[in-house]
């Protein structure tokens, strides 16, 4: 079946340091799945972060990039300069069914940004 | 627009007790699923409703656990006989079309915890 491998945290950073969450999948019944990351903040639900849908592009939100690499099957999330308020826990997730949007998901990284 | 509402948000039951969970999908999406996270497997997805209708029940166990959908504005996940490995946070969320693209917006889960 599907799977999405992501890096185990929890990952601690201090405030305007980089940032890469890495992220693989396999996906058995697609060449190419739509990849997602999605986020939950602290005392919030899940939410979508980004998405991509198309290998070799890029998506961004909130200052955050993650690019489809179909050759090394990975979506790594990446940020620049990262603020507290980023603190959360960030999921890697695949659909890869055309006829339903079941998402396979990673375990969930734990990120903390240290003032 | 309140978000996917889910109820109740916690839930303590007895080991052979039945469980109800509900779900109020955002009014308009088309699509509605299930998921279950626990510490162990982590994020699984259970099951899929489009239109109402039934589409995935793949992630289902085969026993005890059943899931409707009596009309477009709620869903209920109910768990016969309820067991202490079924401990674990249920979320509930929807999407406008459920497709393999759309994004899905979660709801803050029910916690079932079985003595």
């Amino acid at each position: 079946g599907d799977s999405v491998t992501q890096t185990e945290g929890p990952v601690t950073v201090s405030e305007s340091e980089s940032l890469i969450i890495n992220c693989t999948y396999s996906a058995t019944s697609i060449a190419y799945p739509n990849l997602f990351w999605y986020v939950r903040y602290p005392g919030e639900g899940l939410q979508l972060l980004l998405k991509v849908i198309t290998a070799g592009q890029k998506g961004s939100s909130r200052g955050f990039e993650a690019t489809y690499n179909k050759e090394t099957t990975s979506f790594h999330l990446q940020k620049a300069s990262v603020q507290e308020s980023d603190s959360a826990v960030y999921y890697c997730a695949l659909a890869s069914n055309t006829n339903t949007g079941k998402l396979t998901f990673g375990d969930g990284t734990v990120l903390t940004v240290k003032p | 627009n309140a978000g996917v509402i889910q109820t109740p948000r916690h839930k303590v039951t007895g080991k052979g007790q039945e469980a109800t969970l509900w779900c109020e999908p955002i009014s308009g999406h088309s699509a509605v699923f299930w998921y279950r996270q626990t510490i162990v497997q982590g994020l699984e997805f259970l099951t899929y409703f489009r239109n109402q209708a039934p589409i995935d029940d793949s992630g289902m166990p085969k026993e005890r656990f059943s899931a409707q959908m009596p009309n477009q504005s709620h869903s209920t996940l109910k768990i016969q006989s309820t067991q202490p490995q079924d401990s674990a946070v249920y979320l509930c969320a929807s999407s406008l079309w459920g497709d393999n693209y759309a994004e899905q917006f979660f709801g803050p889960g029910t916690r079932l915890t079985v003595l």
